[in-house]
């Protein structure tokens, strides 16, 4: 079965970090991009960033509203791709899914709150 | 704000049809695929439409996706309550802002 499975979502102060992870079984995770998406409270979606494979050079992208704070990285591995956040903004505050190339495999989501 | 424009909602009884809209520009849906989510209540997304109209496996065909020049539409026939669900149209777009856009969202609600 194919499946994302988020984690390392909790509460941080406004300027804080956090990492979350994204774990991948079922599927060649190596050759696949991998999507970070969130959602705050009653709001649309709004697509973070990717990471493309390993023959894809591990090329990012991000953003524009997150550029420069996250870092989206990947452990092939161990099967898991990260998102490195810094200088977190109460504006950060959503849950968090991580996505399969193409976007059509989600996690469940980890909920980020960032309040003092 | 989202480049791309839904409907806030759209409703119809048990057994008809709705279509959803996405209003795009050149820039993403006029040279790009686009797919539709569907988000049931508490849960995540669901892909439910890519490549502009194709379904993945397990997918009805009660659900349809078309596209024409820089707008897309979402059709849903034979409406169930278990649709209801907000829906969301996303295309890759070429702006140096970035690089994936979703719709802003519409709540389809089964009367």
């Amino acid at each position: 079965e194919v499946q994302l499975v988020e984690s390392g979502g909790g509460l941080v102060q406004p300027g804080g970090s956090l990492k979350l992870s994204c774990a991948a079984s079922g599927f060649t995770f190596s050759g696949s991009a991998m999507h970070w998406v969130r959602q705050a409270s009653g709001k649309g979606l709004e697509w973070v960033g990717r990471i493309r494979s390993k023959a894809n050079s591990y090329a990012t992208a991000y953003a524009a509203s997150v550029k420069g704070r996250f870092t989206i990285s990947r452990d092939d591995s161990k099967n898991t791709a990260y998102l490195q956040m810094n200088s977190l903004e109460t504006e950060d505050t959503a849950v968090y899914y991580c996505a399969r190339e193409g976007l059509d495999v989600w996690g469940q989501g980890t909920t980020v709150t960032v309040s003092s | 704000q989202s480049v791309l424009t839904q409907p806030p909602s759209v409703s119809a009884a048990p057994g008809q049809k709705v279509t959803i809209s996405c209003s795009g520009s050149s820039s993403n849906i006029g040279n790009n695929y686009v797919s539709w989510y569907q988000q049931l209540p508490g849960t995540a997304p669901k892909l439910l439409i890519y490549e502009n109209g194709k379904r993945p496996s397990g997918i009805p065909d009660r659900f349809s996706g078309s596209k024409s020049g820089t707008s897309a539409t979402l059709g849903i026939t034979g409406l169930q309550t278990g649709d209801e669900a907000d829906y969301y149209c996303g295309t890759w777009d070429s702006s140096l802002s970035t690089f994936y856009v979703f719709g802003t969202g519409t709540k389809v609600t089964v009367l």
